[in-house]
């Protein structure tokens, strides 16, 4: 069965604080890794795909990367605007997706 | 917007009811799947459809079912609620039209907040 472990739960950062998120997974034959942005009572905004290791894709002020067993979402000089929980998501052979709990970030200003 | 809309927003009912919630995928799209979140579960996969046809099944109980029809809109149907059914149902598409590739996006719509009392 695939598994997403994302680490930390919460990140507490202060505005234009660098941090990064991290996501683990084991899945049966990698179709592609998924990250999504979620805010309280709404459905998850999509982000990012990336498909093999060394892959990397940027957006405004989030960059995620892939290897072989994780992915990082780096989030640069954090605005209050991106607190926002941000989970991941893997599609393996069987083309489901299985999502990690979430990294829940704050940024305070 | 991601263009995914559901309904309704918000649906309260009791124990042992049925409910149905509704999605309208994105134009174009022609997978659809469905969504359970709960806060001590996270979101998990429930059923996918696509073109009308059952593609993929997830954690989904036999209380619950699904289809897809001609226009592409899905209906998830659940029966015999429990208080542990109480969450946000999710609804996202996704579009294959351009062949086999499985590296789609899916879309994600607003949700069903369901409570059942």
């Amino acid at each position: 069965e695939d598994q997403v472990t994302q680490s930390p739960e919460a990140l507490r950062l202060q505005e234009g604080e660098s941090s990064s998120l991290n996501c683990s997974y084991t899945v049966s034959g990698l179709r592609g890794l998924f990250w999504y942005r979620q805010d309280p009572g709404k459905g998850p905004e999509f982000l990012f795909t990336l498909y093999s290791a060394g892959e990397e894709k940027e957006k405004e002020r989030l960059k995620a990367t892939l290897t072989k067993k994780e992915s990082f979402l780096h989030i640069t000089a954090p605005k209050p605007e991106d607190s926002a929980t941000y989970l991941c998501a893997v599609q393996g052979n069987d083309y489901k997706l299985s999502f990690g709990a979430g990294t829940t970030v704050t940024v305070r200003a | 917007d991601s263009g995914v809309t559901q309904t309704p927003k918000h649906l309260i009912t009791a124990t042992g009811q049925r409910v149905t919630l509704r999605c309208s995928p994105r134009s174009g799209d022609l997978s659809v799947y469905w969504y359970q979140q709960s806060l001590d579960q996270g979101l998990q996969f429930l059923i996918q459809y696509y073109n009308g046809e059952e593609r993929a099944k997830g954690n989904i109980l036999e209380r619950f079912s699904a289809q897809q029809f001609p226009d592409l809109h899905s209906e998830l149907n659940l029966s015999s609620l429990e208080l542990g059914d109480s969450a946000l149902y999710f609804c996202a598409s996704s579009g294959f039209s351009s062949g086999e590739s499985s590296y789609n996006e899916q879309f994600f719509g607003p949700g069903t907040r369901l409570t059942v009392l």
